[in-house]
């Protein structure tokens, strides 16, 4: 069983949806980061959460410590979010990334 | 992101050549990282740098060794490249209060 879980693997979604990615984690962490990558493209750090919530745009990330669990949602979806999100985990200043969702916002 | 540039962004080279990346940061962090991507394996860790001359092995670490002689360069060497080294490569840095930062990739294809 991977340390970290992500779900979905793959999300398809119509342009304006709500959309949710879940991560799930079993190891002590220091802090969670959500991070994206675009096709052939550079990895780009979205959140780093610790505990509770943030909010940037229509981008909202939520952690919640005890159930060892984070979510991150996108509202008002557009296919410029089409992309990988990957969720990683900080344990003992190294990184444990998730295997990422793939999202294709449709127009 | 202008903290971090990786070189090459791409590079061709034949089996059992030496081959060096660079990674150099201006942004002074001390955590410095190697990572490779391929498909169905996500990003693993090669080696690690905590500090100038101090290195760690990664999960995948094996044909790999690096170097940190001064705080903003991380150099990633193949010893003898073999195809099974074909890869994109990342380079990150890392600190508490900024997270991580990762650099655009090199792709390297081993032939």
């Amino acid at each position: 069983k991977n340390e970290v879980e992500q779900s979905p693997q793959n999300l398809t979604a119509q342009e304006g949806e709500f959309i949710t990615i879940n991560c799930s984690y079993s190891v002590g962490i220091s802090a969670l980061h959500w991070l994206q990558q675009h096709p052939g493209g550079g990895i780009v750090s979205l959140f780093m959460l610790s505990s509770g919530k943030k909010k940037h745009g229509r981008l909202i990330a939520t952690i919640n410590i005890q159930e060892k669990h984070s979510s991150l949602h996108i509202t008002a979806s557009h296919p410029r979010d089409s992309a990988v999100y990957i969720c990683a985990v900080d344990n003992t200043d190294k990184l444990i990334f998730g295997t990422g969702t793939r999202l294709q916002v449709f127009p | 992101d202008a903290g971090i540039t990786q070189s090459p962004r791409h590079k061709v080279t034949e089996t059992g050549t030496p081959v060096t990346l660079r990674c150099h940061q201006t942004e002074n962090h001390r955590y410095m990282y190697w990572y490779r991507q391929d498909p169905g394996h996500g990003l693993r860790l090669i080696h690690y740098s905590y500090g100038v001359k101090d290195t760690d092995k990664g999960e995948v670490s094996d044909g790999y060794s690096v170097s940190r002689s001064k705080t903003e360069d991380f150099l990633l060497t193949l010893e003898s490249a073999t195809s099974s080294q074909t890869s994109v490569y990342f380079c990150a840095i890392s600190s508490n209060r900024d997270g991580y930062t990762f650099g655009s990739g090199t792709r390297l294809t081993v032939v």
